[in-house]
């Protein structure tokens, strides 16, 4: 059974400052994703990793993908408080042709001025 | 560009009630999902369906059913709903390209705007 697990689940940072979260998982997986949440809204997805060594950036954020390690990071560099959010990972569990999705519990970014 | 569609946004039900959540996407996607989100659990899976006529179990399917109508809809019903059953329900749908039973690419699930239900 795949399990995900994140860590932290809460982050209080200060602007301007750096931060990573860790998100690994139990089994064999090719494809990670990372999702941002914003309270009472949707799911938004940030990046897809498809393969060992994966990187992607966009902005203030970056994720890569160890599939070796089963371990994914999502890098915030010089956070600003718009960046305030939960932010899941979820990684494929490929059953019958279909892709279901196992969200790790999420991690609540605060950013503080 | 609707994305995915799900109603009613929020109900209240009685415990023993019956209710459907309704849910659409137009993107022409072969899998559609349901999952729910409770307060440090993340999300999880209800039912899920991988093209029109087929639905399964996912993590959590007790006490729900799910009817995949077309490829457009795929609704979930509480038959008898139970204050367990309290949660923020989403809807998502993807477009799994597969051959001989392996997921040839990684794609983006989308998801609806949820659905707040509570059950007194």
């Amino acid at each position: 059974e795949l399990k995900v697990e994140q860590n932290p689940l809460f982050l209080s940072m200060q602007e301007g400052k750096n931060y990573t979260i860790y998100c690994n998982y139990s089994t064999t997986s090719d494809r990670l994703y990372w999702y941002r949440q914003d309270p009472g809204k949707s799911l938004e997805s940030l990046f897809v990793l498809l393969s060992n060594g994966a990187v992607k950036q966009e902005g203030r954020l970056m994720a890569s993908l160890d599939t070796k390690a089963r371990l994914s990071t999502l890098h915030i560099t010089a956070a600003v408080h718009d960046l305030s959010a939960t932010y899941f990972c979820a990684v494929d569990s490929t059953q019958g042709g279909s892709e279901k999705l196992v969200f790790g519990k999420g991690t609540k970014l605060t950013v503080n001025p | 560009n609707a994305g995915v569609t799900q109603t009613p946004k929020f109900q209240v039900l009685k415990t023993g009630q019956s209710m459907t959540l309704q849910c659409a996407q137009d993107m022409n996607h072969n899998s559609m999902y349901w999952y729910r989100q409770d307060p440090g659990m993340g999300l999880r899976l209800i039912y899920y369906s991988a093209s029109e006529g087929t639905t399964d179990k996912g993590e959590v399917p007790n006490g729900y059913n799910v009817s995949r109508l077309n490829k457009r809809e795929f609704s979930l019903r509480l038959e008898s709903a139970a204050p367990s059953q309290t949660s923020v329900y989403f809807c998502a749908s993807s477009e799994a390209r597969w051959w001989r039973g392996v997921v040839l690419s990684g794609n983006t699930i989308y998801f609806g705007e949820g659905s707040w239900l509570t059950v007194v």
